[in-house]
C-alpha cells in the first residue's frame, strides 16, 4: 500500500499564485522527500526534510513537516508555467531503506 | 551531476517476447532501483539492489527479475511480456550513506506489449 498520499491530486492555479501541496503517511519515519517530473520524463529530487526538522527552504520552495500528524506540506511560492508538473512526496523508514511515493499532485500553472 | 541513462525512450514489443530494460549511472552508486509508473497508482518498486549481485524483492516482483552484475548497471528482465506490463519503467540509483539520501531517476521508458 502507499505510504504517502498526495492531496490535492490535481491543482490549476495562475502563474504569479502560491500553490499548496499536502502529504500524508502513515509509519514513523526517518525522512521526507519531495520530487517533481515533468510529463513524460524521470524524477527529479527537489527537497528533503528529515524527522526532526519542522520546516526548510529552497528557493521558492518551503516544505513543513508534523510529525505528530504523519503529514508535509510543499508550498511553492510566485509560480510559473515551468513549474507544471507532478509533484510527488516519497518518505524514508530508516536511513538506508527504500523509499515509498505518493501519488503525486498534478500541477498546472496558467500563464 | 549524476547521470543514469536507461537504454530506450519508448519499446514496443510482443506477448511472449523476452524484454530487457537497461540502467547504467556513472556515479559509483551502490543502490539501484526499478520501479514502474501507472496512472492512479503512482510509483511501485519492482526490485531494488543494494550493491553487485545483490538483489530484494519490491512490491510487485511478479513476471520480473533483475541482473546487477556490474556496479553501474541494473538490468530489468521480463521473461515473458504480458499486456499487463504496458507502463512507464523508471531505474534510480542511490548512494549508501548513514544518512537520510536522495534517488536520482533515469529518463524512463515507456514499453508498451501488444
Amino acid at each position: 500500500s502507499q505510504q504517502g498520499e498526495e492531496d490535492p491530486q490535481a491543482l490549476s492555479i495562475q502563474e504569479g499564485e502560491n500553490a499548496t501541496m499536502n502529504c500524508s503517511y502513515k509509519t514513523s519515519i526517518n525522512n521526507l522527500q519531495w520530487y517533481r517530473q515533468n510529463s513524460g520524463r524521470g524524477l527529479v529530487h527537489l527537497i528533503l526534510i528529515r524527522s526532526n526538522e519542522r520546516e526548510k527552504h529552497s528557493g521558492r520552495l518551503r516544505v513543513t513537516l508534523d510529525t505528530s500528524k504523519k503529514s508535509s506540506s510543499l508550498l511553492i511560492t510566485a509560480s510559473r508555467a515551468a513549474d507544471t508538473a507532478s509533484y510527488f512526496c516519497a518518505t524514508q523508514e530508516t536511513s538506508g531503506s527504500r523509499l515509498t511515493f505518493g501519488e503525486g499532485t498534478q500541477l498546472t500553472v496558467n500563464p | 551531476d549524476v547521470k543514469v541513462t536507461q537504454s530506450s525512450r519508448y519499446l514496443v514489443k510482443r506477448t511472449g517476447e523476452k524484454v530487457f530494460l537497461e540502467c547504467v549511472q556513472d556515479m559509483d552508486h551502490e543502490n539501484m532501483f526499478w520501479y514502474r509508473q501507472d496512472p492512479g497508482l503512482g510509483l511501485r518498486l519492482i526490485y531494488f539492489s543494494y550493491d553487485v549481485k545483490m538483489k530484494e524483492k519490491g512490491d510487485i516482483p511478479e513476471g520480473y527479475s533483475v541482473s546487477r552484475e556490474k556496479k553501474e548497471r541494473f538490468s530489468l528482465i521480463l521473461e515473458s511480456a504480458s499486456t499487463n506490463q504496458t507502463s512507464m519503467y523508471l531505474c534510480a540509483s542511490r548512494r549508501r550513506t548513514n544518512y537520510a539520501d536522495t534517488q536520482y531517476f533515469g529518463p524512463g521508458t515507456r514499453l508498451t506489449v501488444l
